[in-house]
Order: structure tokens, then C-alpha cells, then sequence
């Protein structure tokens, strides 16, 4: 089945404990994409990564670090959480999209990430 | 840069009803993509409905349609025949042509009553 996956579902930690929350797709999409979603801001996107070995800052990139050494993993890092980081985080991959094609994107199914 | 807005913060909506949420983007470019997405409370993405700009024809999904309106920079989604699934937050998405970002507005919780 295709899908992409994060784990954890589910994460309370503390203030200053590094934390990373892996994602990982199966249809080996080019482009990834993190975002987080906060009532009354939607989802932004925190870092995006074009193909392996190529990231780059989204809109709220402050206080998270990722990787892409494989095509179907791109996990983001907390190196010390803070509380205003506590939010639900979504995954997404697609194909890259080149000229006036679609490609959908796919979204994990979220992890929710308390920072106390 | 893009900014989508979606002014409604909240709806609610009788079974068997319909009901319309609004959405209004910026943007300077002249092709790109726009969407709506459901998310139930099981926190899922899911893809309701997609709408090419050069295309003039508005988009219909079932008892999903949209509202284009590319000189007013409005998209509209309406929900006909509104069922009890249909509760979920919803959020109109943009995205330019040949790019893979999603640029989103902050969500409409919709309420279903029956």
C-alpha cells in the first residue's frame, strides 16, 4: 500500500530533550515536506527537501533541523524542544512536479507533539 | 508571496443542507492549483477537491463544488446535501505550477447538525 509514515503518533517530552520524529514514504516521491498545524494558523511548512541531499528552509524553519541521506526518509530533528514547538506535525511527499503537471501530495497521518 | 485566507473560522449546517465556505488567495502568478482538504478528527488529509486556474470550469467532486473566481481571487467550496461525515476542519490550499509547496489558510471548522 502506498503511504507515507511517521512515528510517533503521539510524543510529550520536556524542555531541552532532543526528539526526532521520523517519516518515511514508499513511492518513491522526490519531493518531501514538513509542516506544522496550529488552531488559527493552518499548516506551515517548517523545512522541504527537493531530493536526497537537497533541503531547504520553509516559512517557520526556527528550532528544527532535517535530513534527506535516503529518498524515502526524511526525519526532523528537535535538538532542544520548547514549549511554543508543541504542535501537530505533518509529513507529506510527491513526485516533483515539472511544467503543468499535477502530482498530489500525500500527507503521513500527523503526530501530535507536546513540549512541557 | 502567497497568502490564502479563509475568513470563517467556524460553520455549522443542518443535515440535508447546504453550506458554502469561503476562501480568498494572493497571489501574482497566473497558473496554479487551488484545494480543499478535509481533515476529520482523526487527523487524516484528505484531498476533497482540485481546481486548475487556467481552467474555467469550477470543479465538482459528488455533492462537492467550487466557486472560482480568478479576477477576485476567491474559491469557495460548497457541500450539498450536508451529511454527518462532512463534520471536519477544512483547509483551502494554493500551489503554483511547477512548484511542490503548499501554502494553506487557517481552516474552517464545519459542524454538522442533525
Amino acid at each position: 500500500e502506498a503511504q507515507v509514515t511517521q512515528n510517533p503518533r503521539y510524543l510529550i517530552t520536556v524542555t531541552g530533550k532532543k526528539l526526532t520524529v521520523t517519516c518515511s514514504q514508499n513511492m518513491n516521491h522526490e519531493y518531501m515536506s514538513w509542516y506544522r498545524q496550529d488552531p488559527g494558523l493552518g499548516l506551515r511548512q517548517i523545512y522541504y527537501s527537493m531530493n536526497v541531499e537537497v533541503t531547504d528552509k520553509g516559512d517557520v524553519p526556527e528550532g528544527y533541523k532535517v535530513s534527506r541521506k535516503e529518498k524515502r526518509n526524511f526525519p526532523l530533528i528537535l535538538e532542544s524542544p520548547s514549549p511554543n514547538q508543541t504542535s501537530l506535525y505533518f509529513c507529506a511527499s510527491s513526485p516533483r512536479t515539472s511544467g503543468i503537471g499535477y502530482n498530489e501530495q500525500f500527507f503521513g497521518p500527523g503526530t501530535r507533539l507536546t513540549v512541557l | 508571496a502567497q497568502t490564502v485566507t479563509q475568513s470563517q473560522p467556524e460553520m455549522s449546517v443542518q443535515e440535508a443542507e447546504t453550506v458554502t465556505l469561503s476562501c480568498t488567495y494572493d497571489t501574482s502568478e497566473s497558473d496554479y492549483y487551488l484545494f480543499w482538504y478535509k481533515q476529520p478528527p482523526s487527523r487524516q488529509m484528505i484531498l476533497v477537491i482540485r481546481q486548475e486556474a487556467y481552467k474555467q470550469q469550477n470543479a465538482t467532486e459528488n455533492r462537492f463544488s467550487v466557486n472560482f473566481q480568478k479576477a477576485a481571487k476567491s474559491f469557495s467550496l460548497k457541500i450539498s446535501d450536508s451529511q454527518l461525515g462532512d463534520a471536519a476542519m477544512y483547509f483551502c490550499a494554493y500551489k503554483r505550477v511547477g512548484g511542490s509547496r503548499l501554502t494553506f489558510g487557517e481552516g474552517t471548522q464545519l459542524t454538522v447538525n442533525p
